[in-house]
């Protein structure tokens, strides 16, 4: 079936811009991450969905992000005001969010972004 | 703090040798602990698992990993390796608390013929 899918693939935009991720999960996942990979870096966990819980949104780094989901399915994440050191890689994950493969997530191919 | 390290940033093993990838992990509680693996232009993919249960799990591709309470490590193990095991990999850990999941440096896996 289909995996996780996220747009754009790259996105360069400028210093001071807003920029709109978004991420297409596994049909029937209920859990979502997001995460940000720099350069020669780990992964950074930025934000967490579960169902219809309340965010877990203690990752993100600044006011300048937020990030929604709607119905349950699709997620954006939103950078305001780009700076430089936001550019990175962006990746999305599900998971089923019960069962045995609860904790088991599912990654996008990432949106490369870059701040100039 | 909850945190994983991967001592190493890059390993490398001849083609038919076995190899480990260290990962070491500091965290409250049980822990939860993952391996992924970025393959060159690819996304992560999950490899296996440790919840509870046997300390040597087994997961895809003929790699496992072994769970040691005692020195907090779950190093990745494969018996002999291949030129297509070359990748990244990544250990991963979850926090008890808010499903937060943190994620190591990684890895550089290069197997030569």
């Amino acid at each position: 079936g289909a995996g996780v899918s996220q747009s754009p693939s790259n996105k360069v935009t400028e210093k001071g811009k807003d920029v709109e991720l978004r991420c297409d999960p596994i049909s029937g996942h209920t859990a979502l991450y997001w995460y940000r990979q720099s350069l020669g870096q780990g992964l950074e966990f930025l934000i967490y969905f579960q169902g219809n819980s309340a965010p877990d949104k203690s990752g993100l780094p600044s006011d300048r992000f937020s990030a929604e989901r709607t119905g349950g399915s699709v997620s954006t994440l939103t950078i305001q005001r780009t700076q430089q050191e936001d550019s990175a890689v962006y990746l999305c994950a599900s998971s089923p969010g019960q069962g045995r493969f609860f904790w088991e997530q599912y990654f996008g191919p990432g949106t490369r972004l870059t701040v100039t | 703090a909850q945190s994983v390290a991967q001592p190493e940033d890059q390993v490398n093993v001849a083609e038919g040798n076995p190899l480990t990838v260290k990962c070491t992990y500091s965290v409250s509680g049980n822990p939860y602990l993952f391996w992924y693996v970025q393959y060159p232009n690819r996304g992560l993919q999950f490899l296996l698992k440790y919840i509870t249960g046997d300390n040597l799990v087994k997961g895809s591709y003929g790699f496992e990993a072994e769970f040691n309470k005692s020195q907090t490590s779950f190093h990745l193990k494969k018996p002999s390796a291949l030129v297509s095991d070359s990748a990244l990999y990544f250990c991963a850990v979850r926090a008890f608390e808010g499903n937060k999941f943190y994620f190591g440096s990684g890895t550089k896996l290069n197997v030569k013929p």
